[in-house]
């Protein structure tokens, strides 16, 4: 069965540096989105992707986020200059198209120090 | 706007007793209604979905869950627990469009022996 994967898995780094997180969405999915959930808390909506472009993105995704689909198989997250609070689980997820289930990523685990 | 209300934060049965994790949603749209698991330190893994099909829906591990309009409702139950269902549970509402999945707050459930 396809699935959505992340890379990777988990990653250190240090307060101020750029950290970029990777997925790999379903192949014939159309829809892209990132989540997170910091640490004994709920997932929340950070941006959805669809047609080369941003559709939606929540008030957590500033200046400091950016999403791309490089090559047309991956789909990364950028967070640029990261701050400690930036620690989280973040969830790729990708969909064919409303109202079709959306497909979530293992996560990647990341730690600002 | 759509947003979900998980009811309990925590749910503690035994072992063989009936689970019932509670649901209402709100959604300007035809909503797409989800519950997912997350073991610890684990992804989310799709339990059931209701997308204006059947309002019973069934899943995997013996879960089903009633789509009550006139309630606003999306319960989850399985009629015996089991001690690996204690995990984090997660309603999800999804909407038109772009469709981001709104996450409730999670459940907590708790399989005593």
């Amino acid at each position: 069965e396809p699935e959505v994967t992340q890379t990777p898995s988990h990653q250190v780094t240090q307060m101020g540096q750029e950290v970029i997180l990777r997925c790999v969405p379903i192949s014939n999915h159309l829809y892209f989105y990132w989540y997170r959930q910091i640490l004994g808390q709920k997932v929340e909506f950070l941006v959805s992707f669809y047609n080369n472009e941003i559709s939606e993105k929540s008030e957590i995704f500033d200046d400091q986020f950016s999403v791309e689909r490089p090559d047309g198989s991956n789909f990364t997250l950028k967070i640029r200059s990261t701050k400690l609070e930036d620690s989280a689980m973040y969830f790729c997820a990708s969909r064919s198209g409303p109202p079709e289930t959306q497909y979530f990523g293992p996560g990647t685990r990341l730690l600002v120090l | 706007a759509q947003s979900v209300t998980q009811l309990d934060s925590h749910v503690s049965v035994s072992e063989g007793t009936p689970v019932l994790l509670r649901c209402n949603y709100s959604s300007s749209y035809s909503p797409s209604l989800f519950w997912y698991v997350q073991h610890p330190n684990k992804g989310l893994q799709l339990l059931l979905k209701y997308t204006s099909a059947a309002t019973l829906v069934k899943g995997i591990n013996g879960f089903e869950a009633e789509f009550k309009k006139s309630e606003t409702s999306f319960h989850l139950t399985k009629p015996s627990a089991h001690m690996s269902d204690a995990a984090e549970y997660f309603c999800v509402v999804s909407g038109a469009n772009a469709g981001k999945s709104t996450f409730g707050d999670g459940t907590t459930l708790t399989v005593k022996p």
